[in-house]
């Protein structure tokens, strides 16, 4: 059972569109982080959210973690070609800091 | 530089030979984890060390095993690797700070194909 749903798995947008993607949980979750990775590396931190109600903003990403703390967004605003990865989001509950969940990943391509 | 080593980057074996994955990072970090990443599965947790001497099960932990003798050491073991096993490995580290978990540094991953 995936602890973390991520929604939509693949999302294919042309340049200057805006977007969002989803992870949601049942689980309420200490703290939750977004990843982006490209092909043949490993993942880069974005961002980390540990406050219900959280918004953080890296330049065009909007990062924001659910009231409860179950759920996050990423909004991009007018996309370019060099957001194209996977993202992914990870958190951790709080009973078990150390176990770590990952969701399965969203897909985004952006097209010139 | 910072940053978590893999080695080897790409494995291709046979059922039941046994084989290990380096991983070793430079930043004194306490915590180390193994994942696996398989398409359309995000990554899975398999083994994850929060010091020394201290190991736990991630998710998928079964068919691996893992050591922490060393704080910059956290080797992935397959005792008898079976194909299903065939996925692309990462380690990771991070200062681990209590509840709040920091940012994991993750390698450039493993390749391994089980035939």
């Amino acid at each position: 059972t995936q602890l973390l749903e991520q929604s939509p798995q693949f999302l294919s947008i042309q340049e200057g569109e805006n977007l969002t993607v989803y992870c949601n949980s049942s689980s309420v979750f200490s703290s939750l982080q977004w990843y982006r990775q490209e092909p043949g590396e490993g993942p880069v931190l974005l961002v980390t959210v540990v406050t219900g109600g959280e918004v953080k903003k890296l330049k065009r990403l909007t990062f924001q973690f659910g009231d409860a703390r179950k759920d996050s967004s990423l909004h991009i605003t007018a996309a370019q070609p060099g957001d194209t990865g996977l993202y992914l989001c990870a958190g951790a509950i709080n009973t078990n800091a150390g176990k770590s969940t990952f969701g399965d990943g969203t897909t985004l391509t952006v097209k010139p | 530089e910072a940053q978590v080593t893999q080695n080897p980057r790409y494995l291709i074996t046979v059922t039941g030979k046994k084989l290990t994955v380096t991983c070793s990072q430079n930043m004194n970090h306490e915590y180390m984890s193994w994942y696996r990443q398989d398409p359309g599965l995000g990554l899975r947790q398999i083994y994850y060390s929060m010091n020394v001497e201290v190991t736990d099960k991630g998710d998928v932990p079964e068919g691996y095993k893992v050591s922490r003798k060393e704080k910059r050491n956290f080797p992935l073991i397959l005792e008898s690797p079976s194909p299903n096993q065939t996925s692309l490995y990462f380690c990771a580290s991070s200062a681990y700070s209590g509840v709040v978990y920091n940012e994991q540094f993750f390698g450039p991953g493993t390749r391994l194909t089980v035939l």
